[in-house]
């Protein structure tokens, strides 16, 4: 299985700030890389597809980036809905594997 | 808009059967193009895939799972099956089903249901 790692774990910032969220996977994954965020209670929501490529409504303070291993969504600008949990999943070998999470927490 | 509901019992008692079922809506679920998933999340953990399938009934496992597997689907229902043989405690968990394999999202899981917890206790 491919295994995928995120940093940090968690992180603290507040409204407004530039926040920057690392992914690496244990083998490539090409651009088969994509970003879910997830609130309490809530099933995960599609942010990003194929690094770099917002899914729909998703607003443009987001971002992502990286290729092979090497991963990094970013929100620039955090607003007070962007508090949650942020997933990266490989879709480019099953089983699709997923990021453990980085929570993003009010300073 | 496509919407999906996972349905099934809350609870289920060690060594036997778990079964959910999720129901789609807005959308057939015989488009070839795309799989219908299950993802489940133990309590405070990640996400796992547990596999997917197609319309045509063609599936793929998640190998690592311990619990042996199956999902079925029924499109005169448009309704896709999980059935976990078995399970123990550390079956507990969130369940979801999901919509993928759009190649132009690079097979993310664009859709997913609310998820259904299941706990594994006697």
């Amino acid at each position: 299985d491919i295994q995928m790692t995120q940093s940090p774990s968690s992180l603290s910032a507040a409204v407004g700030d530039r926040v920057t969220i690392t992914c690496r996977a244990s083998q490539t994954v090409s651009t088969y890389l994509n970003w879910y965020q997830q609130k309490p209670g809530k099933a995960p929501k599609l942010l990003i597809f194929a690094v770099s490529n917002l899914h729909s409504g998703v607003p443009s303070r987001f971002s992502g980036s990286g290729s092979g291993t090497d991963f990094t969504l970013t929100i620039s600008g955090l607003q007070p809905e962007d508090f949650a949990t942020y997933f990266c999943q490989q879709t480019y070998m099953t089983p699709f594997t997923f990021g453990p999470g980085t929570k993003v927490d009010v300073k | 808009q496509v919407q999906l509901q996972e349905s099934g019992p809350g609870l289920v008692k060690p060594s036997q059967t778990l079964s959910l079922t999720c129901t789609v809506s807005g959308a057939s679920i015989s488009n070839g193009a795309f799989y219908w998933s299950w993802i489940r999340q133990l309590p405070g953990k990640g996400l796992e895939s547990i596999g997917y399938i197609y319309s045509s009934g063609s599936t793929d496992y998640n190998p690592s799972l311990k619990t042996p597997v199956t999902i079925s689907v029924d499109t005169s229902k448009n309704q896709f099956s999980l059935k976990l043989s078995s399970v123990t405690a550390a079956d507990t968990a969130v369940y979801y089903c999901a919509r993928g394999g759009d190649r132009l999202l690079a097979d993310a899981f664009d859709i997913w249901g609310q998820g259904s917890l299941v706990t594994v206790s006697s």
